[in-house]
């Protein structure tokens, strides 16, 4: 299995662009799909970005994603930061040779 | 609209089972895989099980092979996870997820539940 490495934090001012990093272990990060979740406190995980850079519907478009295979990792970036948007975030791919889902450790976003 | 919504959770004593439920509607479920994801309180997302839109093939993660079943009932529109042998390190909200890929398996999850709680303590 590869690994998912997130940061564990970020902070940043409203209003201000973050950038959120996942980088694949080993394997091409472009061999599977990237999903991106948001989960607020006590709340479930919901669906920002699936299928690497695509938005689910009422996700506003201040949330995109992109891999990079140069440096093996997937990025999920969040414009004009609002306080809503604090929350942890969390990677995950699949590792299709074991069926298995694996997930980044997850980075808490403090909108400060 | 997809809808998933979890139940069968509570406190249990180590060493004893318990099945969760997940009813799914909004969706063709027969059409679609689908997952079990866990988070102990206060830690990340775990990948716990999936199943292939037929129930034909299961998947577990390594951590819980042997204790763990994931089953469906189509007819019902219904997952399952059945989980004996209770361990304080089960202790964790259980999650289950639909899988985007019709039929086959690409790991993507769009739709979430609310999640059900699994306590395990004496």
């Amino acid at each position: 299995n590869f690994m998912l490495t997130q940061p564990h934090s970020v902070s940043e001012s409203p209003g201000k662009t973050v950038v959120i990093s996942c980088t694949r272990s080993s394997g091409a990060i472009a061999s599977n799909y990237v999903q991106w979740y948001q989960q607020r406190p006590g709340s479930a995980p919901t669906t920002v970005i699936y299928e690497d850079n695509q938005r689910p519907s009422g996700v506003p478009d201040r949330f995109s994603a992109s891999i990079d295979s140069f440096s093996n990792s997937a990025s999920l970036t969040i414009s004009g930061l609002k306080t809503e948007d604090e929350a942890d975030y969390y990677c995950q791919s699949y590792d299709s040779t074991n069926a298995y889902v694996i997930f980044g450790g997850g980075t808490k976003l403090t909108v400060l | 609209q997809v809808q998933l919504v979890e139940s069968g959770g509570g406190v249990v004593q180590p060493g004893r089972s318990l099945r969760l439920s997940c009813a799914a509607s909004g969706f063709s479920f027969s059409t679609y895989g689908m997952h079990w994801v866990r988070q102990v309180p206060g830690k990340g997302l775990e990948g716990v099980a999936l199943i292939l839109h037929d129930g034909s093939n299961k998947y577990y993660a390594e951590s819980v092979k042997g204790r763990f079943t994931i089953s469906r009932d189509n007819s019902k529109n219904t997952l399952y996870l059945q989980i004996n042998n209770l361990r304080a390190e089960d202790t964790a909200v259980y999650y289950c997820a639909k899988e985007e890929g019709s039929v086959s398996i690409f790991g993507v999850v769009r739709h979430w539940g609310q999640g059900t709680l699994v306590t395990v303590s004496s």
